[in-house]
């Protein structure tokens, strides 16, 4: 069975800050997708990226870093220099390849606040 | 194409009552499916429409739970005789899958929060 475990349910940060979200995940797959997604207060789930099994390479786009390490089932997300718009709730998420169903497997979210 | 539509946005009932929630894919996606997030939680897939066929709906909660799509577009998810545990939002995702293989992106609308009173 397919399980994602984000242990950080909130953090709190000052504005320009480094903050880092981790992500744990389980399957038995051999091939696989990661993703992140971001919820703000409005409520609609924001894709922000994927990664596939066999690309270990980690990823930066602007402020947002990913680093994914098969060796220990993690896919980390950092944002640098915090802003509070930044501030919402952010979701790892998993989806098998090997059926057909693809559906994402989310964690429980992590909530992260960034003050002024 | 703005998105995935969904509506209500909003629904409050009374236990017992039936509910109906409609979902607009984007136009150009096959796949479209349904989760529930509850207070705290990240979304717990339920069932996911092919075109206009329901590949699986082992996930839907109980027997109380049905989702349609009939045409191949716009979907609808029904929950009969609702209860206070039915309380969450309910989202709809939608996503264009080519193959077997590949990232399958879900594009997520806004969703629907039901209240059971």
């Amino acid at each position: 069975a397919q399980k994602v475990t984000q242990a950080q349910t909130e953090i709190s940060v000052v504005e320009k800050e480094d903050v880092t979200l981790d992500c744990v995940y389980e399957t038995r797959d051999t091939t696989y997708y990661l993703f992140w997604y971001k919820q703000p207060p409005s409520g609609e789930l924001v894709f922000l990226i994927r990664r596939n099994s066999f690309d270990e390479q980690n990823e930066i786009s602007g402020r947002y870093s990913w680093n994914f390490q098969k060796s220990t089932s993690s896919f980390n997300f950092t944002i640098t220099a915090s802003q509070v718009v930044d501030s919402a709730v952010y979701f790892c998420a998993l989806s098998e390849v090997d059926t057909g169903r693809r559906a994402l497997t989310f964690g429980s979210g992590t909530r992260l606040q960034v003050q002024p | 194409d703005t998105g995935v539509s969904q509506d209500p946005r909003h629904k409050i009932t009374k236990r017992g009552q039936n509910v109906t929630f409609r979902c607009d894919p984007i136009s150009e996606h096959n796949r479209l499916y349904w989760y529930r997030q509850t207070l705290g939680q990240g979304p717990e897939f339920l069932t996911y429409f092919q075109n206009e066929a329901q590949l699986e709906k082992s996930r839907l909660l109980s027997d109380r739970f049905s989702a349609e799509r009939p045409k191949g577009s716009f979907s609808t998810l029904e929950i009969q005789r609702t209860e206070q545990g039915d309380s969450a939002m309910y989202l709809c995702a939608s996503s264009l899958v080519r193959g077997s293989s590949g990232a399958n992106v879900l594009t997520f609308g806004a969703g629907s929060r039901l209240t059971v009173l």
